[in-house]
């Protein structure tokens, strides 16, 4: 399967500790998304890298959050000091990134509970 | 925040009924998208339909779109049990970078 794949599929932990979600995109693909969609709304737009460029972070992202994607390949997203509002879908998508190409392609998220 | 609202929040009906759902959004757009999503599958992209674009089908899908009052339908044809999912629109305002924002879903659920 050469989709979008995300690690882990659910991750449970405690109010204060760190945790951090890991995305591949489709290979050549250079546009990577992060979106965050909880119980009963659609996803909402964090953050958008183009190749290793972060180029729009949502002012959903606090200071906790901190994303990166070195080489343009791979991303990772890393919340800090997590509370108990950070649960939700974290879900990561990817396009191919040229004039007519605006479709996303999504991963099956990450679920975070933070108890 | 979301953009978008669909209508209606949920439907429910039997299999071959079609199925009609509508996105209001309320800024201007380059295009809107209409998303599946379910437990085993995740968010699949369905159709984009582009700005100076009124109307579009792919299979069992007709998308049609007013930009004047700023609004899409989503028409799904001869409905089957698969089809059971949440239905999202999703509008990308920006030539060049394409963040998506998501309406609230519809979800549809059909029925054998």
């Amino acid at each position: 399967d050469t989709g979008v794949s995300q690690n882990p599929r659910h991750k449970i932990t405690k109010r204060g500790q760190n945790v951090t979600f890991r995305c591949d995109p489709i290979s050549e693909h250079n546009r990577l998304y992060w979106y965050r969609q909880t119980l009963g709304q659609g996803p909402e737009f964090l953050t958008y890298f183009q190749n290793e460029a972060q180029l729009e972070k949502s002012r959903l992202l606090s200071d906790r959050f901190s994303a990166e994607r070195p080489k343009g390949s791979f991303s990772t997203l890393e919340i800090q000091r997590t509370e108990q509002g950070d649960s939700a879908m974290y879900l990561c998508a990817s396009s191919l990134g040229f004039a007519g190409s605006y479709e996303q392609y999504f991963g099956p998220g990450t679920r975070l509970t933070v108890t | 925040s979301q953009q978008g609202e669909e209508d209606p929040q949920a439907l429910s009906i039997q299999e071959g009924e079609n199925a009609t759902m509508n996105c209001s959004y309320k800024t201007s757009i380059n295009n809107l998208q209409w998303y599946r999503q379910n437990s085993g599958r995740g968010l699949v992209h369905l159709i984009l339909i582009r700005s100076n674009e009124r109307e579009k089908h792919s299979g069992r899908l007709r998308v049609t779109l007013d930009t004047s009052k700023k609004s899409s339908s989503l028409l799904i044809t001869a409905s089957r049990a698969a089809d059971t999912a949440s239905y999202f629109c999703a509008t990308a305002r920006v030539v060049g970078f394409q963040k998506l924002v998501f309406g609230t879903g519809t979800r549809l659920l059909v029925s054998p």
